[in-house]
């Protein structure tokens, strides 16, 4: 079965540090990998998608790296801030899978402390 | 700049009713698609559509219902509500299968 693992579940960090979200998937045959930020009690905000044919992408302090080979995706963020708390999510979409759809993680909350 | 829509935000049904989550796209994207969120299990996919007229299951597909008449609509329909219906519903679009996806705010469903 494909799966998306999202290690460690929770995390806190204090502010100013920077920090690496891990996120593993079983299946290197994939068609991209997204990462996504959700608030408490919000939707699903797009922060990262990355290509299969791409190593990495970034967005102003968060960078995300893809690496197939390994079944590995990590999302960097540097100076954290207190605003950076929330879930995060990865997804990918399996390029052999029959609905080749999203499939998540469950996630790791941070919490940046001030 | 609505993007994905969803409404209600928040329902509460009793067991046995039916009803429908709206969801809508003003992106004019091809792929939407339908996931619930349950604590430790994640979003999982229900339904799903590759365009106007063509849906197909996702990984928990019993006990809902889909149709897309039109690009930019896809609703989700319960059709006999079950307290393991309770969950956060969210709706999803993107231009294409692996182009970036956007959610809507989700509807939370109370099923008693």
């Amino acid at each position: 079965k494909q799966e998306v693992t999202q290690i460690p579940a929770a995390l806190s960090v204090p502010e100013g540090e920077n920090l690496v979200l891990n996120c593993s998937f079983t299946d290197s045959a994939i068609y991209n990998l997204q990462w996504f930020r959700q608030d408490p009690g919000k939707g699903l905000t797009s922060l990262l998608l990355i290509q299969s044919s791409q190593r990495e992408q970034t967005s102003g302090r968060l960078n995300a790296s893809l690496d197939k080979s390994s079944g590995r995706s990590t999302l960097y963020i540097a100076a954290s801030q207190p605003g950076d708390s929330a879930t995060y999510l990865c997804a990918a979409i399996f390029s052999s899978g029959s609905a080749r759809q999203l499939t998540f993680g469950s996630g790791t909350q941070l919490t940046v402390l001030p | 700049n609505a993007g994905v829509t969803q409404t209600p935000k928040f329902q509460v049904l009793k067991t046995g009713q039916s009803m429908t989550l709206q969801c809508a796209q003003d992106m004019n994207h091809e792929y939407m698609s339908w996931y619930r969120q349950d604590p430790g299990m994640g979003l999982r996919l229900i339904h799903y559509s590759v365009g106007a007229g063509i849906t197909d299951q996702g990984e928990v597909p019993n006990g809902y219902n889909v149709s897309r008449s039109t690009t930019e609509d896809f609703p989700l329909r319960l059709l006999s509500a079950a307290p393991s219906q309770t969950s956060v519903y969210f709706c999803a679009s993107s231009a294409k299968r692996n182009t970036e996806a956007f959610f809507g705010q989700g509807t939370r469903l109370t099923v008693v």
